[in-house]
C-alpha cells in the first residue's frame, strides 16, 4: 500500500523568502509523484510531476521538486515566495498498475506574509 | 478546450435524503476518478472507471455510495440515506487511458444537515 506524509500542515513564509514543503512517500514499486495546488474554493491544479528520467523536475509558477529515491522524498521548493502562492499544496503518489489512482498527503497550507 | 465540469457546485441536503452528483469529463478522457475531500479524512480516492472495464470501487466508504458511468462519458455519484459525516467536497478527475496526469473539476460541496 502506498502512503504520503507531508510535514507541517501550515507553513508561513515572508514574501521573497524560500518556500520549502516536505513530502515523504512509501510505495512498493517505483512511484509516480505529483504536487497539486488548491486555491480557495477551487479544484486541484497540477504543479509538477515525476514519472521517470531526470529527478529534478520543474513546474509552473517557478516551483520545482527533486525525487530522492534513497530518502523516499519529493520536496517542493520555490526560491522566492509571492503573495499569489498562498494556497494549499498536496503531494500525491500513484502506481500505474493500480490504475494511477492517487494517494494524497494531508496537505500543507501556505501563508505568505508581506 | 473545456475542462472537467461538475454539478451542482453546492448541495445542501437533509440527513437521510439521497443525492446525486454529476461529473462531465474532458472529451476523449476514458479514465474517470472520484475523490472526496473532508476535514477529517483529507483527500481520499473513492472509485475509478476505465473504459468498459469493471470499475475499481475499493475506496467507497460504505454501500450507501455508488457510481455509474453512462456511455463512457458522464458519471453520477449517488449517496443514499446521507449522513452528516458525508459532508465534504466531492472531486472528479479524468485522464487519457494509461496517462499519469489527472485533470480535476472544481468539485461539489455537499452539506448534510
Amino acid at each position: 500500500a502506498q502512503s504520503v506524509t507531508q510535514l507541517g500542515s501550515h507553513v508561513s513564509v515572508s514574501e521573497g523568502a524560500l518556500v520549502l514543503l516536505r513530502c515523504n512517500y512509501s510505495s512498493s514499486v517505483p512511484p509516480y509523484l505529483f504536487w497539486y495546488v488548491q486555491y480557495p474554493n477551487q479544484g486541484l491544479q497540477l504543479l509538477l510531476k515525476y514519472t521517470t528520467g531526470a529527478t529534478l523536475v520543474k513546474g509552473i509558477n517557478g516551483f520545482e521538486a527533486e525525487f530522492k529515491k534513497s530518502e523516499t522524498s519529493f520536496h517542493l521548493t520555490k526560491p522566492s515566495a509571492h503573495m499569489s502562492d498562498a494556497a494549499e499544496y498536496f503531494c500525491a503518489v500513484s502506481e500505474r498498475a493500480a490504475g494511477n489512482k492517487l494517494t494524497f498527503g494531508g496537505g500543507t497550507r501556505v501563508l505568505v506574509k508581506p | 478546450g473545456a475542462g472537467v465540469s461538475q454539478s451542482p457546485s453546492n448541495k445542501v441536503t437533509e440527513k437521510g435524503k439521497d443525492v446525486e452528483l454529476r461529473c462531465d469529463p474532458i472529451s476523449g478522457h476514458t479514465a474517470l476518478y472520484w475523490y472526496r475531500q473532508s476535514l477529517g479524512q483529507g483527500l481520499e480516492f473513492l472509485i475509478y472507471f476505465q473504459g468498459n472495464s469493471a470499475p475499481d470501487k475499493s475506496g467507497l466508504p460504505s454501500d450507501r455510495f455508488s457510481a455509474e458511468r453512462t456511455g463512457g462519458s458522464v458519471s453520477t455519484l449517488t449517496i443514499q440515506r446521507t449522513q452528516q459525516e458525508d459532508s465534504a467536497v466531492y472531486l472528479c478527475a479524468s485522464s487519457f487511458p494509461g496517462a499519469d496526469t489527472q485533470y480535476f473539476g472544481p468539485g461539489t460541496r455537499l452539506t448534510v444537515l
